[in-house]
């Protein structure tokens, strides 16, 4: 059971570059998400999708797409790449949304992608 | 002031001790909690989650919520070398989790 799967692990670009990053989740969870983890900041969310067919804008969204492919697959694309999107960033899964008590909302991380912007 | 208030550490602890990690949040409404560990270099991943006051055990883990203080602890018994990590806390509720930004703990053998 490979979990939250994650690609590429390491990537270098120049600024104005773009790139996708993949993830995929085999666990049959509904919602995925897109953080980035800074020294001193924590994880803060880009991008979620609460269910396949939807999407919507976390806390640091700017300079982000995203795209659900389908349940299993959810991208992050950097259009433009800036020397302030150097980050770790981490894929993640739940098998429900962020609400309720049920534990279904337990994330579940890919083992991340480090990004450097020159 | 942040919604989660986390002590960045690093925390260094001989083998055996007992540990202390802990959490502050603002929210009253935030309504579960969850602890993770994060080694170097890998994602994090999931070592407690509970949504009551008091505490909950999992072998050398408890993690102890006290909602009327806004404050979450997790002790680690007889600690190991191999628990040197960082520990996150991330606090939940309403469509919203939040993040501390993590303790580094190392135990030194």
């Amino acid at each position: 059971n490979a979990g939250v799967t994650q690609t590429p692990k390491f990537q270098v670009l120049k600024t104005g570059q773009s790139m996708t990053l993949q993830c995929a989740q085999d666990m049959n969870h509904n919602s995925m998400y897109w953080y980035r983890q800074d020294p001193g900041m924590g994880l803060r969310l880009i991008y979620y999708s609460a269910s396949e067919g939807t999407t919507d804008k976390g806390e640091v969204p700017n300079g982000y797409n995203v795209s659900r492919l389908n349940k299993r697959e959810f991208s992050l694309r950097l259009e433009s790449a800036a020397p302030s999107q150097t980050s770790v960033y981490f894929c993640a899964s739940s098998e429900a949304g962020l609400a309720g008590l049920s534990g279904a909302n337990v994330l579940t991380f890919g083992a991340g992608s480090r990004l450097t912007v020159l | 002031q942040k919604e989660v208030e986390q002590d960045p550490g690093p925390l260094s602890v001989p083998e055996g001790a007992i540990v202390s990690l802990n959490c502050t949040y603002s929210n009253s409404a935030f309504q579960y909690f969850m602890w993770y560990r994060q080694y170097s270099r890998k994602g994090p991943e999931l070592l407690m989650y509970t949504y009551s006051s008091g505490n909950k055990e999992d072998g050398r883990f408890t993690a102890q919520v006290d909602k009327s203080s806004k404050y979450i602890s997790l002790f680690i018994r007889d600690s190991q070398p191999s628990d040197s990590a960082t520990y996150l806390c991330i606090i939940g509720g309403y469509q919203k989790v939040t993040f501390g930004t993590g303790t580094k703990l190392q135990v030194i053998p």
